[in-house]
């Protein structure tokens, strides 16, 4: 069964402080990789999406990796700020059929406190 | 501004009623989605539509329905089959379900509860 495992369940940290997100994936065929934030009470936002050709991609103050062999993703925070409170989403692109299927992990809470 | 129009924003539910939840959007996208969100669990795809007048089940459409008669539309209907209906409800849309890059836009959601 094509899963999508988020490791930790939830993480606090210190306002300025870094973090880093796990993603393991067992999908296969494999498309891409995204990554989303989702602000509680509303819909996920896109971060990052990457094809299995690349292993690194960045937007402002994340970054996010991604090694195909070892089917594992990681997304780094760096100095985070209060905003950054929120779930982080990864998801995998199944391609089945012709259609590209979204797996979803469960997410990462993560919370900021000054 | 472009993006996802989901309402009502909450909505409680006495058992055995059903109910719509709308979603429109004004993205030009062709593929609609439906999405269930429950504490603890990704996302699980209930609907998704590509074209006007045509829509596919996803991993749990069982107590569902949808329609989409616009393009920017794709309404969906929580039967009083459907056993367990309390959850987040996301609406999403892209350009087409078949590329490998597209990119969901999401809408706020909608969160239904079953007293």
């Amino acid at each position: 069964k094509n899963q999508v495992e988020q490791s930790p369940q939830s993480l606090i940290i210190l306002e300025g402080k870094n973090c880093t997100l796990q993603c393991n994936y067992t999908v296969s065929p494999f498309s891409n990789l995204r990554w989303y934030k989702q602000d509680t009470g509303r819909g996920p936002v896109s971060l990052t999406i990457m094809t299995f050709s690349e292993n690194t991609k960045s937007n402002g103050r994340y970054t996010a990796t991604l090694d195909a062999d070892t089917k594992q993703s990681s997304l780094h925070i760096t100095a985070s700020q209060l905003s950054d409170s929120a779930s982080y989403i990864c998801v995998v692109s199944e391609v089945s059929g012709g259609y590209n299927k979204l797996i979803f992990g469960a997410g990462t809470r993560l919370a900021v406190h000054p | 501004d472009g993006g996802i129009t989901q309402s009502p924003k909450y909505l409680f539910r006495k058992e055995g009623q059903n109910v719509t939840l709308s979603c429109e959007q004004n993205l030009n996208h062709d593929a609609m989605y439906w999405y269930r969100q429950d504490p603890g669990q990704g996302l699980r795809l209930i609907y998704y539509s590509q074209i006007v007048n045509d829509f596919q089940k996803g991993d749990i459409a069982e107590g569902y329905s949808v329609s989409r008669e616009k393009k920017e539309s794709f309404p969906l209907t929580v039967t009083s089959a459907q056993k367990n209906p309390t959850a987040f409800y996301l609406c999403a849309s892209s350009s087409t379900v078949y590329s490998g890059a597209n990119v969901l836009t999401f809408g706020a959601g909608s969160r239904l509860t079953v007293l």
